[in-house]
């Protein structure tokens, strides 16, 4: 069965400080697809990032960064300089199979805080 | 990007009553849509997953006849809670995908039942 694992429930910065979110996963498919999203206070879930699972090259768009370890079943989430506006709950998710639109499992989220 | 709306954003109702949750795909044909159960403070637990024209698939522990989930075109699905109880409130969030894409997801319905 597949599983999602964040370790982290909250973290508090202060602005412009690093964070790293851990994200570990469990899954014996072959083929999967990764995921991260953003819950602002507002509720709505944002689309971060999207991995499949013979892709491990990491990913920068522009503060933020993926990191994405096969070996340790990993897929690491890094916001640069953090800014209030990070604030949020973020989710790493997993779907087997071939298609992303397959139902996607979540970590419990951990919560960001970053503080002025 | 893809636009999921979720209507309405927020209910309030009694103890007993029915409500109706939409799910619309604004800008695309939605093969599948997922409907998911978030309580404050944890995570989404995905209570079904439907395809357009045939029945709903639910989650274990996800009583059927009490989420009534239709999925009647490709860009709507409902999620109508039958005879609400305080137990129910919660946030319900809605996704939907197109085939091999990624899911979008509505802002959610936050449900209060007295």
């Amino acid at each position: 069965a597949q599983k999602v694992t964040q370790a982290q429930t909250e973290i508090s910065v202060v602005e412009k400080e690093d964070v790293t979110l851990d994200c570990v996963y469990e899954t014996r498919d072959t083929t999967y697809y990764l995921f991260w999203y953003k819950q602002p206070p507002s509720g709505e879930l944002v689309f971060l990032i999207r991995r499949n699972s013979f892709d491990e090259q990491n990913e920068i768009s522009g503060r933020y960064s993926w990191n994405f370890q096969k070996s340790t079943s990993s897929f690491n989430f890094t916001i640069t300089a953090s800014q209030v506006v990070d604030s949020a709950v973020y989710f790493c998710a997993l779907s087997e199979g071939w298609a992303a639109g397959n139902k996607l499992t979540f970590g419990g989220g951990t919560r960001v805080l970053v503080k002025p | 990007g893809a636009v999921v709306s979720q209507h309405p954003s927020r209910v309030i109702c009694k103890s007993g009553t029915s409500v109706k949750i939409e799910c619309r795909s604004l800008d695309f044909q939605a093969t599948t849509m997922f409907w998911y159960r978030q309580f404050p403070k944890q995570s989404l637990m995905l209570m079904a997953t439907s395809n357009e024209g045939s029945k709903a698939t639910y989650e274990q522990g996800v009583e059927k006849d009490k989420f009534l989930i239709n999925h009647a075109s490709l860009t709507l699905s409902t999620l109508t809670v039958t005879s609400a109880h305080p137990e129910d409130s919660s946030f319900y969030i809605c996704s939907a995908s197109q085939g091999a894409n990624i899911q979008y997801f509505g802002a959610g319905t936050r449900l209060s039942v007295l």
